[in-house]
């Protein structure tokens, strides 16, 4: 069955950077988007950012364009996040998840990892 | 950006129906998603695409969308069905889109 793993989380200093994983199995990696999203401590999902299954499509949410970079090794079965410039306002869950399609009307998550918590703070 | 509106919190008895609300423009002409996520655990998908439902979900789950408005409804409440429910949409402007959430007590 589908099974999604996060890790990499941790305790960073603002302006620190961290790269979070998620190893995937259970169905072939290639053909799939696949997405971050986190959730602050308390906080309700806020989506961060996806990446089709070639690699060459990616998109990012205002938040963490230009600071956070999404990217996917598909012999690994595998997607990361590198996050740089961190700030206190990044601390969150993050969560991998599956997409169900390309972006459009059916794009939902199947399937979420268990999640990572990234926590900036000095 | 796109917007979509959820109640802060609904409650209801065991045995009612619970019904969780999501606003948002045009929302008929997209396709609304919820999720249910208990506490410390990851979201999982209850209902996709307006009306949906996984395999594994309870038929009690239920969704709709008219207009501007989207429904989820939980027929025969049960006290494992308490968790914090989010819609969500795509929007070529926004990506992906999630409400604020509801929490559902019973």
């Amino acid at each position: 069955q589908v099974h999604l793993v996060e890790s990499g989380g941790g305790l960073v200093k603002p302006g620190g950077s961290l790269r979070l994983s998620c190893a995937a199995s259970g169905f072939t990696f290639s053909d799939y988007y696949m997405t971050w999203i986190r959730q602050a401590p308390g906080k309700g999902l806020e989506w961060v950012s996806y990446i089709v299954g070639s690699g060459t499509i990616i998109y990012y949410a205002d938040s963490v364009k230009g600071r956070f970079t999404i990217s996917r090794d598909n012999a690994k079965n595998s997607l990361y996040l590198q996050m740089n410039s961190l700030r206190a306002e990044d601390t969150a869950v993050y969560y991998c998840a599956r997409n169900r399609g390309p972006p459009g009307p059916l794009t939902y998550f199947e399937y979420w990892g268990q999640g990572t918590l990234v926590t900036v703070s000095s | 950006s796109y917007v979509l509106s959820q109640p802060p919190s609904v409650s209801v008895a065991p045995g009612k129906t619970a019904t969780i609300t999501c606003g948002g423009n045009n929302l008929g002409s997209k396709g609304v998603h919820w999720y249910q996520q208990k506490p410390g655990q990851a979201p999982v998908l209850v209902i996709y695409y307006h009306s949906d439902r996984p395999s594994g979900i309870p038929e009690r789950f239920s969704g709709s969308t008219s207009g501007n408005t989207a429904t989820l409804t939980i027929s025969r409440v049960e006290a494992g069905d308490e968790a914090d429910y989010y819609c969500q949409v795509w929007d070529s402007s926004s990506e992906v889109v999630f409400g604020g959430g509801t929490k559902l007590t019973v």
